[in-house]
């Protein structure tokens, strides 16, 4: 089947710690995007990246880092310096230039932040 | 900054009653999204809409897109208990980033 996964689903880290977010997808789509989402809020896009080998910042980067060094993984670090980062995590992709420009979404990650 | 606005953020209806949440941007849209989030669920895409004025429909559910290409609506139609969650409009601005913007979402309850 072909889709995005993301794991862990559940994640609990410590002040301070630094902690890596998986996204893998095998539907060969060129973008990838991690978005953050808060209770009773949208979706806020952190990083993107439209092709391998890079990327862009989002409305939110600050504290977080991602790499795009194969098309299927676009992993997402999030860092001591993120002030909140307890949220729900969603990565997604999408292929640029196929008309109806659909992102599909993975289930999340749900990190808690002690 | 670009910024898509929804409204309501909460509805609450009884099951068969209709249900709309409006979506509003300062500036032109090249097109505009809609997705569906399930409780503790991810965003799924329902449909995309391109061009002023267009209406399409899915069944139950009814989206316009505005003439000056900065609203959007969608409407539910006899509501079912199957439509319970929160409804997403993302606005596409187009330009070099391409990148679409998330409404905050209306949370739709349904009650059988």
């Amino acid at each position: 089947d072909g889709g995005i996964t993301q794991s862990p689903k559940y994640l609990f880290r410590k002040e301070g710690q630094n902690v890596t977010l998986s996204c893998e997808q095998n539907l060969n789509h060129d973008a990838m995007y991690w978005y953050r989402q808060d209770p009773g809020q949208g979706l806020r896009l952190i990083y993107y990246s439209q092709i391998v080998n890079d990327f862009q910042k989002g409305d939110i980067a600050e504290g977080y880092s991602v790499s795009r060094e194969k098309k299927e993984s676009f992993p997402l670090t999030v860092t001591s310096a993120q002030k909140n980062p307890t949220a729900f995590y969603l990565c997604a992709s999408s292929m640029p230039g196929q008309g109806i420009e659909e992102q599909y979404f993975g289930p999340g990650t749900r990190l808690t932040v002690t | 900054g670009q910024q898509v606005m929804q409204i309501p953020q909460y509805q609450h209806v009884q099951e068969g009653e209709d249900f709309t949440t409006y979506c509003n941007s300062s500036t032109t849209l090249s097109n505009i999204q809609w997705y569906k989030q399930r409780p503790g669920g991810h965003p799924v895409f329902l449909i995309q809409l391109v061009k002023s004025g267009e209406v399409k429909k899915q069944k139950r559910l009814t989206f316009q897109f505005g003439e000056a290409k900065k609203n959007s609506s969608l409407h539910i139609t006899a509501t079912q208990t199957t439509d319970v969650g929160t409804y997403f409009c993302a606005g596409r601005y187009g330009g070099a980033t391409n990148k679409l913007i998330f409404g905050t979402g209306t949370l739709l309850a349904v009650q059988p």
